[in-house]
């Protein structure tokens, strides 16, 4: 069955560094998204990303917070400077139409800041 | 109200019980629903989708009413993979596949 990957799995990095968390989505999906699950919390939605651009984001996906497919395979998140509440599991998933379908998401990385 | 409500838990059951998850939404807008699972620190999978008819996918039945704003999950014979935190999701008309996700309800079945 394909899977949507996700690296690093654990990625720790000191406050206010730049992070760039990368996921490979299942090859004939067309709608990508991000969520994030802080430890005991819910999974939380962050973006959604179609045809090379956002079609919604929630409020936590501010200004720090960006998204890009640069080379038609790799989707990523980038967070600028990084908080030590942006210290989550971070999802990728994925899914052939948005709406009804769905969303198939890979294993995370786990960010922890320092 | 928060969007998506799910029974606070945890249910402890014995094997073979059969054990029903309940959920209520808020948004009368929501077109899609389905029940995910997720293992500890894992991702999480999805179980079944739920139609406005009802479905069942072996042991595992789910049931959506729109009018009240409900769906429940309801698993006959428990097992000991079972265990796991069952969460209700939801998506929204026209907000870009966005789900929706509740807390979660734990369950944890003995031998």
């Amino acid at each position: 069955e394909p899977e949507v990957t996700q690296t690093p799995s654990h990625q720790v990095t000191q406050m206010g560094q730049e992070v760039i968390l990368r996921c490979v989505p299942i090859s004939n999906h067309l709608y990508f998204y991000w969520y994030r699950q802080i430890l005991g919390q819910k999974v939380e939605f962050l973006v959604s990303f179609y045809n090379n651009e956002i079609s919604e984001k929630s409020e936590i996906f501010d200004d720090q917070f960006s998204v890009e497919r640069p080379d038609g395979s790799n989707f990523t998140l980038k967070i600028r400077s990084t908080k030590l509440e942006d210290s989550a599991m971070y999802f990728c998933a994925g899914s052939l139409v948005s709406g009804n379908q769905p969303q198939h998401f890979g294993d995370g990385t786990r960010l922890s800041i320092l | 109200r928060k969007e998506v409500e799910q029974d606070p838990g945890p249910f402890n059951v014995p094997e073979g019980a059969t054990v029903a998850f309940n959920c209520t939404y808020s948004n009368s807008a929501s077109q899609s629903f389905f029940w995910y699972r997720q293992d500890c620190r894992k991702e999480p999978k999805l179980l079944m989708s739920v139609y406005s008819s009802g479905n069942e996918d072996g042991r595992f039945t789910a049931q959506l009413n729109r009018a009240s704003q409900y769906i429940s999950l309801l698993i006959r014979d428990s097992k000991l993979s079972d265990s796991a935190t069952y969460l209700c999701v939801v998506n929204i008309y026209n907000q870009g596949g966005k789900l929706i996700f509740g807390q979660g309800t734990e369950l944890s079945v003995k031998p």
